[in-house]
């Protein structure tokens, strides 16, 4: 049984582009939440998604959107890519209580 | 959110046991609480949460003071690759009628296994 996976697993982008992150969930979840991790920090919550909407959304400009398709996949979006954007993003799939993270996708802004 | 305070670092010896121990005196009736930890660059990793009682799993145990106010982790037998941040976090339960879904993660606590 895989868990979650994200990709891709690094990537590096400059001042001012638009970045995709992709996860799959966790077989069964049908809930994936996104959460942005800076160096030597813990990780913040982005937002979640649960049947195709945006449940929660924790404190990040519109500059961040996201989605979740019928197969419950999910999209992270970063437009006007800032410098203070470079950190570890984070999926994570729930079915019920308890959410799993995957690997992450470091993102580096040059 | 409920706040958590744990300790910045620990050290523990291979083999031994280790408590990491965490306080969530603000915590709510209706408010689990959750173990992550997260080993060098990687994705956080689940560990065990519980609401009242104390619970064991393959990994770890989780006791509950009965006031709630506080909790302990345990590694029974704690060996090198457990080195890693132990994050404790207290969130409300789904059924809970609330809105809040996210884990509200803090600094953790640094465990170090030595040999």
């Amino acid at each position: 049984d895989a868990g979650v996976t994200q990709s891709p697993t690094h990537l590096i982008k400059t001042r001012g582009q638009q970045v995709t992150l992709r996860c799959s969930p966790k077989s069964g979840h049908d809930t994936v939440s996104w959460y942005q991790q800076a160096l030597g920090q813990g990780p913040q919550f982005i937002f979640q998604y649960y049947e195709e909407e945006e449940r929660q959304r924790g404190n990040f400009p519109d500059r961040f959107s996201g989605h979740q398709f019928p197969n419950y996949s999910s999209e992270l979006n970063v437009n006007a890519l800032l410098l203070g954007d470079s950190a570890l993003y984070l999926c994570a799939s729930s079915w019920g209580e308890t959410q799993y993270f995957g690997p992450g996708t470091r993102l580096l802004v040059l | 959110d409920a706040k958590t305070t744990q300790p910045t670092s620990m050290d523990c010896a291979e083999g031994r046991a280790a408590n990491l121990p965490c306080n969530h005196s603000t915590i709510s009736g209706n408010e689990y609480v959750y173990w992550y930890r997260q080993i060098h660059s990687q994705g956080p990793q689940y560990i065990i949460h519980g609401l009242k009682n104390n619970e064991t799993n393959e990994m770890a145990s989780l006791i509950i003071t009965e006031d709630r106010k506080s909790s302990t982790l345990i590694l029974p037998h704690a060996t090198l690759r457990d080195t890693a941040v132990y994050y404790c976090i207290v969130r409300p339960t789904m059924n809970s009628g609330g809105s809040n879904y996210k884990l509200t993660f803090g600094k953790g606590t640094l465990l170090t296994v030595n040999p």
